[in-house]
């Protein structure tokens, strides 16, 4: 069972450069998000999707967008990336929205420079 | 404004027992839970409470008081793989969880 498989591990990336982090969950989840973990600062929601076809913004959603076409893959695009987006991105499902437990990925650090 | 605090780290020594307190102030509460997370890996799963109380699960034990906006995770028998950050998360009125930044924990042999 592979849960949820994010792509790419690592990056470094040229500020100003356009950027598309994957994730796919094979879990048949309703919903899915995506989060930043910072050090110092807890998890913060960036987007998520409570089904497929629907988005909704986090705590901290400009510089990014979502799409969520079908159930399994819940893409992140930076449109043109800058230094303070220099994070772990973790993407995470439930079977249900928000409140459920929520299965993560195992992450993609970025690097902005 | 929605705030969760935890302590950043705590040390303790292996086989002994070790409380990990979370205090929180959100808008609405639905439920706390619990994360383990150990250096450079994802979260994951640890417990989840509700209502006032505790909870027990092997070694792991959670406990909720509502009205205080407190909860604690509560570890025995310390082993050195329970070396983690341990978070903790509030989910709102919204539904949505809100994060502390998590705590730090290092086991000592």
């Amino acid at each position: 069972i592979a849960g949820i498989t994010q792509a790419p591990t690592s990056q470094i990336l040229a500020a100003g450069r356009r950027m598309t982090l994957r994730c796919t969950q094979d879990m048949r989840h309703n919903a899915m998000y995506w989060y930043r973990q910072d050090l110092g600062l807890g998890l913060r929601l960036i987007h998520y999707s409570n089904t497929a076809g629907t988005t909704g913004k986090g705590e901290v959603p400009d510089g990014y967008s979502v799409s969520r076409a079908n159930t399994d893959d819940f893409p992140l695009t930076l449109a043109s990336a800058v230094p303070s987006q220099t994070s772990v991105y973790f993407c995470a499902s439930s079977a249900g929205q928000g409140g459920d437990i929520q299965y993560f990925g195992a992450g993609t650090r970025l690097s902005v420079l | 404004g929605q705030n969760i605090d935890q302590p950043t780290e705590m040390t303790a020594t292996e086989g002994a027992i070790v409380q990990i307190n979370c205090t929180y102030q959100t808008s609405g509460f639905n439920g706390l839970f619990w994360y383990q997370q150990h250096a450079g890996e994802a979260p994951t799963f640890l417990s989840y409470n509700v209502l006032d109380g505790l909870e027990e699960k092997g070694r792991f034990s959670s406990f909720l008081s509502r009205s205080k906006g407190y909860s604690y995770l509560l570890l025995k028998e310390l082993q050195m793989k329970d070396s983690a950050s341990y978070l903790c998360a509030v989910r709102d009125s919204n539904y949505q969880l809100i994060w502390g930044a998590g705590t730090k924990l290092i086991i000592k042999p």
